[in-house]
């Protein structure tokens, strides 16, 4: 069984550029959820995606938005990146059937906006 | 009334000792508290969870206790290790709709050899 696995780990970026992350489910779940961890901070819901649809969002801009694809696998993408984009951005995968029991995190991605 | 409370923020604690960590909320929707693992570099890491039927959960050295009325609920991590150094986050989630956490801001715990 393979785990949740994010791409890029490290990225560095300009303020005002896109950047795009991606997330490879873990097997067997259909739900993705991003999260945004500032520095020294919890994470931060930014949205869920469940069968390729938008399935909730957090307080977090219009210029953050993703995909899932029919593998379940998503990406985030930022536009007009700001100075304090800089976090670490989670992937998280659950079975929705199960509720959000078996909650699996990624190791992030790390961008920094410079 | 999102919100989860945590404290304390960082703690140091003895091999062998007992590390507390509290967290509280306001939310009475919240049916089910996670607690979650963070070493460095690396992802959140599901700990153990609970959800408010019952009072006490123990799984090996780790513990959450629950206060349904008090709206609080900690981790207990017995017979600390300096393996145990690491960020702890609880978290809250209301089990409708969208399966969002919200989470607490973290304790950083230092286990002492």
């Amino acid at each position: 069984e393979t785990g949740v696995t994010q791409s890029p780990t490290h990225l560095i970026k300009t303020r005002g550029q896109q950047v795009t992350l991606r997330c490879s489910s873990q097997s067997g779940h259909n739900t993705v959820s991003w999260y945004q961890q500032a520095l020294g901070q919890g994470p931060q819901f930014i949205f869920q995606y469940y069968r390729e649809e938008e399935n909730g969002r957090g307080n977090f801009p219009p210029r953050f938005s993703g995909l899932q694809f029919p593998n379940y696998s998503s990406e985030l993408n930022v536009n007009a990146l700001e100075l304090d984009d800089s976090a670490l951005y989670l992937c998280a995968s659950s079975s929705k059937r199960q509720g959000i029991d078996g909650y699996t995190f990624g190791s992030g991605t790390r961008l920094t906006v410079v | 009334q999102q919100q989860v409370k945590q404290s304390p923020q960082s703690l140091i604690v003895q091999k062998g000792g007992i590390s507390i960590i509290n967290c509280a909320y306001e939310n009475t929707a919240f049916d089910y508290f996670p607690w979650y693992q963070q070493f460095p570099g690396k992802g959140p890491a599901l700990l153990i969870a609970i959800r408010p039927d019952v009072s006490e959960k123990k799984e090996g050295r780790f513990t959450i206790s629950f206060n349904k009325s008090a709206k609080q609920f900690s981790l207990h991590i017995m017979d600390s290790q300096p393996g145990d150094s690491a960020t702890y986050f609880c978290a809250a989630s209301a089990g409708t709709g969208t399966y969002k956490y919200i989470f607490g801001t973290g304790t950083r715990l230092k286990v002492l050899a």
